[in-house]
């Protein structure tokens, strides 16, 4: 009972260099989401996915592509890494409709250092 | 002003103490409401939901005040173990989409 699984778990890259983060969850859930968190300033979307082949900006989406070709499987893509871009990146899932009380499934997440 | 607001704390707790955080939202149309605990360098879990009659989970009990809108969180018996930051998070208005607090981080002291 895998959950929700993010690969790799650790990553450096230089300026300019582009990388793709994996997001994968068994448990058949519609929606998915990128996630970044920086130190004082919570979790922030980047991208979300309502289903196979659809996605929409969060938040913070510039400098981010997203990929959802299978419902189980959501990518998020780095075309030209920069030093801002460092972050922990969380990949969560969720079921459709309301939120209601179920709320979200997160991964372990990536850490991502761009120098 | 940030959609969700939370004291970042520390609160700095003997064992065996009862703490309480708080959380304000700004969209009156959320709906959907929980905490989420995070261990340093780990993805966040989900702690319990709130629901609007308040509820309760050992030692662990939320409230929720829709006309001041503000959410609250209760650990009574306080363990070594609860140590972590404490993520409020709320629904979006009426949409499936969570916004997450920054967190309030709680130590517990021997």
């Amino acid at each position: 009972n895998a959950g929700v699984t993010q690969t790799p778990k650790f990553r450096v890259l230089k300026t300019g260099q582009s990388m793709t983060l994996l997001c994968a969850q068994d448990m058949n859930h519609e929606y998915m989401y990128w996630y970044r968190q920086d130190p004082g300033m919570g979790l922030r979307l980047i991208h979300y996915s309502v289903g196979e082949g659809t996605t929409a900006k969060g938040e913070v989406p510039d400098g981010y592509n997203v990929s959802k070709k299978k419902k189980q499987n959501f990518l998020l893509g780095l075309e030209s890494a920069a030093p801002s871009q460092t972050s922990v990146y969380f990949c969560a899932s969720s079921t459709t409709g309301p939120v209601a009380n179920y709320g979200y499934t997160f991964g372990s997440g990536t850490r991502l250092t761009v120098v | 002003r940030k959609e969700v607001e939370q004291d970042p704390g520390p609160f700095n707790v003997p064992e065996g103490a009862t703490v309480a955080f708080n959380c304000t939202y700004s969209n009156s149309a959320s709906q959907s409401f929980f905490w989420y605990r995070q261990d340093c360098r780990k993805e966040p879990k989900l702690l319990m939901s709130v629901y609007s009659s308040g509820n309760e989970d050992g030692r662990f009990t939320a409230q929720l005040n829709r006309a001041s809108q503000y959410i609250s969180l209760l650990i009574r018996d306080s363990k070594l173990s609860d140590s972590a930051t404490y993520l409020c998070v709320v629904n979006r208005g009426s949409s499936y989409k969570l916004i997450f607090g920054s967190g309030t981080r709680l130590l517990v002291r021997p």
